[in-house]
């Protein structure tokens, strides 16, 4: 049971920001959003999460819509090394598993 | 900064053989995860672990796998009896405390021939 849903593919131009979207309309109000990328077949890489605010850390900033129902993943000057798979994933804040889609694969290219 | 690390990154054996794979979590972390990626395929959840139980399993999950931490540092999966469809890339993840951020090992590819 998917509960996001995201582009399957996206490019990016070196330098540039990257926004990549991510659909989740019928989250809950104790879901929280987090993002995941993993490059090539390496293990996945945490980015960033938020419930309702928007988040930003050194890698990336996160803006969640007022009604929780979509976010926006932002990579602010995009890499070649940010060329990954990008997992959108929706849990409770008390849940043990991770579930994972097929995530948006974003190629960055010079 | 502190990694999940894991042994060996790649595993080859002959099907129904046992196999054991082996992580160390970041030293703070409670709660230890398995998920398994078939080639091509989405990361899946194997199993959840904490305080030497299984608090989650997921179907995969089957009487061939188990999972223990024998020493207080490693956390091992062991699969009893490899199936061909066994290949896959096993990753494990570890975190501070329940509904915490998961961090990923490297993963150890695990090829059935």
């Amino acid at each position: 049971d998917a509960k996001t849903t995201q582009p399957t593919s996206m490019d990016c131009a070196e330098g540039r920001a990257a926004n990549l979207p991510c659909n989740h309309s019928t989250i809950s109000g104790n879901e929280y959003v987090y993002w995941y990328r993993q490059i090539h077949s390496q293990g996945p890489q945490y980015i960033i999460h938020g419930l309702k605010n928007n988040e930003t850390n050194e890698m990336a900033s996160l803006i969640i819509t007022e009604d929780r129902k979509s976010s926006t993943l932002i990579l602010p000057h995009a890499t070649l090394r940010d060329t990954a798979v990008y997992y959108c994933i929706v849990r409770v804040a008390d849940d043990y598993k991770l579930s994972f889609g097929a995530g948006t694969t974003v190629t960055v290219r010079a | 900064e502190p990694e999940v690390t894991q042994t060996p990154s790649h595993q080859v054996t002959q099907m129904g053989q046992e196999v054991i794979l082996r992580c160390v979590p970041i030293s703070n972390h409670l709660y230890f995860y398995w998920y398994r990626q078939i080639l091509g395929q989405k990361v899946e959840f194997l199993v959840s672990f904490y305080n030497n139980e299984i608090s989650e399993k997921s179907e995969i999950f089957d009487d061939q796998f188990s999972v223990e931490r024998p020493d207080g540092s490693n956390f091992t999966l062991k699969i009893r009896s490899t199936k061909l469809e066994d290949s896959a890339m096993y990753f494990c993840a570890t975190q501070t405390r329940r509904g915490d951020t998961q961090y990923f090992g490297p993963g150890t590819r695990l090829t059935v021939l």
